[in-house]
C-alpha cells in the first residue's frame, strides 16, 4: 500500500550541478503532478501530466523537466541547479481532473537544498 | 496574485472547542474547493471537499462551509483534538483546468 513514492528525501545540491528527483505511483492514476513549496507559502505547481507521453507546464516550470513514460513515474529534473530552487518538492496524483471525490495523494517530499 | 487566501498563518485552540479556518478566493470560475491536512515531514493528506453547488459539506468532526457570493469558505473542526495540530491548506480548482491553486497554510494548534 504504497500511494506515491518520492526519492529521495533530502539533498544538498551546489550550485549548477543537475539532478532528478523519483516520484512513482502505484494507484494506477493517470494524472501525475509535481509541486514546490517554499518557507510560508503554499504549494506551487511546476509541472503536470495527465497521461504517459503528455506533460504540460504549471505555474512555475522554468528551471526543471519532465517526463512520463509510464503511468507509474513522473520523474523532475533540474538542469542547472540555482539556489532560488530551494525548496520542498511534492509529487502527487489522481485518478482524474479535481472533481467529485478524485482527491490528489501526495508523497512525502523531497527536502532540497541549493548551496 | 494570490487567488486563494488564507489570512490567518496561526491559529491555537484547546482541546474540545471549536477550530474555525477560513479561506477566501478570488476567481468566480472556481467551481470545487479542498482542503488537506499536513503534518511535518509529511506530504498533505485529503481532508474534506465541496462543491460549488453546495454550501455545506460534513465528515465526522469537519464540517466545510461555502459561501460563494462572498468567495468564503471555512473549515470547521469540532471537538478539536491535540492530534489535529497541523498545517491546513485551502485548495481549489475550477473551469477548464486540471490544477489545484493553494492558499498559504493555516497552522493549527491544539492544547490540553
Amino acid at each position: 500500500n504504497a500511494g506515491v513514492t518520492q526519492t529521495p528525501k533530502f539533498r544538498i545540491l551546489k550550485i549548477g550541478q543537475s539532478m532528478t528527483l523519483q516520484c512513482t505511483q502505484d494507484m494506477n492514476h493517470n494524472y501525475m503532478y509535481w509541486y514546490r513549496q517554499d518557507p510560508g507559502m503554499g504549494l506551487k505547481l511546476i509541472y503536470y501530466s495527465v497521461g504517459a507521453g503528455i506533460t504540460d507546464k504549471g505555474e512555475v516550470p522554468n528551471g526543471y523537466n519532465v517526463s512520463r513514460s509510464t503511468t507509474e513515474d513522473f520523474p523532475l529534473r533540474l538542469e542547472l541547479a540555482a539556489p532560488s530552487q530551494t525548496s520542498v518538492y511534492f509529487c502527487a496524483s489522481s485518478y482524474s481532473r479535481q472533481l467529485s471525490n478524485q482527491p490528489q495523494h501526495f508523497g512525502d517530499g523531497t527536502r532540497l537544498s541549493i548551496l | 496574485d494570490q487567488q486563494v487566501k488564507q489570512n490567518s498563518p496561526s491559529l491555537s485552540v484547546q482541546e474540545g472547542r471549536i477550530s474555525i479556518l477560513n479561506c477566501d478566493y478570488t476567481n468566480s470560475m472556481f467551481d470545487y474547493f479542498l482542503w488537506y491536512k499536513k503534518y511535518p515531514a509529511e506530504g498533505p493528506t485529503f481532508l474534506i471537499s465541496i462543491s460549488s453547488i453546495k454550501d455545506k459539506n460534513e465528515d465526522g468532526r469537519f464540517t466545510v462551509f461555502l459561501n460563494k457570493s462572498a468567495k468564503h469558505l471555512s473549515l470547521h473542526i469540532v471537538p478539536s483534538q491535540p492530534g489535529d495540530s497541523a498545517v491546513y491548506f485551502c485548495a481549489a480548482s475550477g473551469g477548464n483546468t486540471d490544477k489545484l491553486i493553494f492558499g498559504t497554510g493555516t497552522r493549527l494548534q491544539v492544547f490540553p
